[in-house]
């Protein structure tokens, strides 16, 4: 597989429910992001990792829990989300570290549906 | 504040033509990245340009590119000759470099409708 992989691409939740967002990348890189996306805004930054270190957390609620066990992968662990957290969510990956000139690379995101 | 603004919510081209999608961006940083990305029906955001604060000519990408107006603080997309495949969400994107590089923020999209 090449570029950047998500899993899955639809989720349906309850509010009590535990899931967890898997991202991989297969680009070599060394940033990774978690992005969401709802209908009529603009998408919103919510974590980032560099060289598994995060250092971006975007004042997230703590109901959304990342984790970046190396390089290649990323989560994005769920718990008693709310209705108002249903987006879609997309995970990107950039070559270099803190470098304003790296493009985003991203997946075709999770639609998640919190019921 | 950094912030980006597109203007134009929704865009009809015929096939063919040229289109220009509007962004403006405003920053105090002197170095800064400028993209446009495009997002099909799929959801996937894809990659098209790139601008640089510092890049003196006009970023080129096949039939896209950008026009970069440094003074005006726009960075307007150009489509050449507009195909069907090319209807989708497009988003303007900065990334400043007082930032650390990490934080790339993105305008609120156009979408662009082609017609035969």
């Amino acid at each position: 597989e090449t570029g950047v992989t998500q899993t899955p691409r639809h989720l349906v939740m309850g509010m009590t429910n535990k899931k967890s967002l898997k991202c991989e990348q297969h680009l070599g890189h060394n940033a990774m992001y978690w992005y969401k996306q709802s209908a009529k805004k603009p998408l919103e930054l919510m974590f980032v990792y560099s060289l598994e270190e995060r250092v971006e957390n975007n004042s997230v609620p703590s109901r959304f829990s990342p984790e970046c066990p190396n390089s290649s992968h990323l989560f994005l662990h769920l718990h008693t989300l709310q209705p108002e957290d249903s987006a879609l969510y997309l995970c990107a990956s950039s070559a270099a570290s803190g470098q304003y000139n790296s493009p985003l690379h991203f997946g075709n995101g999770t639609r998640l549906t919190v019921t | 504040a950094q912030k980006i603004t597109q203007t134009q919510p929704g865009m009809f081209v015929q096939e063919k033509e040229a289109v220009t999608l509007d962004c403006t961006y405003d920053t105090s940083d002197p170095s800064y990245g400028l993209f446009w990305y495009k997002q099909p029906s799929s959801g996937e955001m894809i990659f098209l340009i790139y601008q640089g604060s510092y890049d003196q000519q006009n970023a080129t990408e096949g039939r896209y590119s950008l026009n970069f107006q440094k003074a005006r603080k726009s960075a307007n997309l150009v489509i050449s000759a507009s195909q069907l495949g090319d209807s989708a969400m497009y988003f303007c994107a900065m990334t400043g470099g007082n930032t650390g590089g990490f934080k790339t923020i993105f305008g609120a999209g156009t979408r662009l409708f082609v017609k035969a």
